[in-house]
């Protein structure tokens, strides 16, 4: 099938590390996203990392890919009120390239 | 460099009338995919047009339907508006077609049909 999972929310404290984690079906998925939504706005780009690689590191951010599991994780250390955000996971594939594949998005809220 | 733009960005309409929204996409980039945003189907692929030719199409009835211009600008339209249209509207470019290329979204048309 086409489903990319997601939690829909996660609660964390203001300076803990958040992980927001997804999984994805299709094997052939050539690139993975991750991408922010703020109330009322569009969808930002946070990074992406390729399918061969199992780690993308960018400054708070760090992604994981377990591609045997078809589990993706955004890590974000040191969380700020400024990422309370929808973040979606998302999928491209090989087969169907021009098209991504988002999952429903994690809701995070921070507490104080 | 200036982002991608969408107008309007917000659109009332009612039942059975259509509607035309516009995307311009940041300067060099020539691929133009329009997405469907609601809180039951999430977001979905609507199509993707890239030197005016379409190269992708999503599972949408054809009252969609979209085109673009030889500067890269594209629009999409909407006929014969039902509620359940009632969506944000994103549109993303990205320098060309292919996995390889990453896309920037624009802030969305929020098109509400009454």
């Amino acid at each position: 099938g086409e489903d990319v999972e997601q939690s829909l929310f996660l609660s964390v404290r203001e300076g803990d590390s958040s992980v927001i984690n997804c999984t994805y079906t299709d094997s052939s998925s050539t690139y993975l996203y991750w991408y922010k939504q703020e109330p009322g706005a569009g969808l930002q780009l946070l990074t992406y990392i390729f399918s061969n690689m199992d780690m993308k590191q960018d400054q708070r951010l760090t992604v994981l890919l377990n591609k045997k599991d078809k589990h993706l994780s955004l890590r974000i250390a040191d969380t700020q009120t400024g990422d309370s955000a929808i973040y979606f996971c998302a999928e491209r594939r090989y087969s169907s390239a021009s098209k991504i594949i988002f999952g429903s998005g994690t809701r995070l809220s921070i507490r104080p | 460099k200036a982002g991608v733009t969408q107008t309007p960005r917000y659109l009332i309409k009612t039942r059975g009338q259509q509607v035309t929204l516009s995307c311009s996409p940041i300067s060099g980039h020539r691929s133009v995919s329009w997405y469907q945003q609601t809180p039951g189907q999430g977001l979905q692929f609507l199509f993707e047009y890239f030197s005016e030719t379409q190269r992708n199409k999503g599972n949408f009835p054809g009252r969609f339907s979209g085109r673009q211009f030889s500067n890269s600008r594209s629009e999409m339209n909407v006929s014969t508006l039902e509620l359940g249209d009632s969506a944000l509207y994103l549109c993303a470019s990205s320098l060309a077609t292919g996995e390889a290329y990453e896309q920037y979204f624009g802030p969305g048309t929020r098109l509400t049909v009454t």
